[in-house]
């Protein structure tokens, strides 16, 4: 089972709202991504989470806010947000090793009015 | 600055021969490499993974990797219209490092 589950699929939500995205998984990684992926480019990295605790943040503004509860489990929260942040948003697992493979969730799209 | 260049294409390649997708990287602390397949509005899905220099078969798909060179390559065979997609190569250093993307190979199999 190599599956990551992300909800909402789609979110829309105007620029002065609060939101969060989900992301599980059940495969025993330790090591969780958020990725951000504007039309026609490649996913960006925004976090990454390493046993729970936050190990890289790309300079990512402060209205995007990451959480970790549990091993299985990684929030992005969302705050006052700009037209511009529209994108999807891609959560992706690993193992904490070296090569091993990363396996991404179905993503959530996302419209900021 | 991790680099990772592929050409966007198009690419297009008739129904039932090799298309060859190609990758280089800027990092030779590199260690983990990938080539992801994304659909139009659907998120990446991993088709291989290679980490030491030399061919990894799997299917139809074959990856190639040299790191003397900072190369690595897919080859699809017997190329399907199913196989139309943007392919990504990615790359990774150590541990929880990131994914480092291309900017993705436009791939179009016409029937």
């Amino acid at each position: 089972d190599t599956e990551v589950t992300q909800t909402p699929k789609h979110l829309v939500m105007g620029m002065t709202n609060k939101k969060s995205l989900k992301c599980e998984q059940h495969m025993g990684h330790r090591a969780m991504y958020w990725y951000k992926q504007k039309a026609k480019k490649p996913p960006e990295l925004m976090f990454v989470y390493s046993y729970e605790k936050l190990s890289i943040n790309e300079s990512v503004p402060s209205r995007f806010s990451p959480e970790c509860p549990n091993s299985s489990l990684l929030n992005l929260h969302l705050h006052a947000l700009q037209p511009e942040d529209s994108a999807l948003y891609l959560c992706a697992s690993s193992q904490e090793a070296v090569n091993t493979e990363a396996f991404f969730g179905q993503g959530t799209r996302l419209t900021v009015v | 600055q991790k680099e990772v260049e592929q050409n966007s294409g198009p690419l297009s390649v008739p129904e039932g021969a090799i298309a060859s997708l190609n990758c280089t990287y800027s990092d030779r602390g590199s260690q983990s490499f990938f080539w992801y397949r994304q659909y139009s509005g659907k998120s990446p899905e991993l088709i291989m993974s290679i980490y030491s220099n030399g061919d990894k078969e799997d299917g139809r798909f074959t990856a190639q990797l040299n790191k003397a060179s900072q190369y690595v390559s897919l080859l699809i065979r017997d190329s399907q219209p199913s196989d139309s997609a943007t392919y990504l190569c990615a790359v990774r250093g150590g541990g929880a490092d990131g994914l480092t993307f291309g900017k993705g190979t436009h791939l179009i199999i016409q029937p």
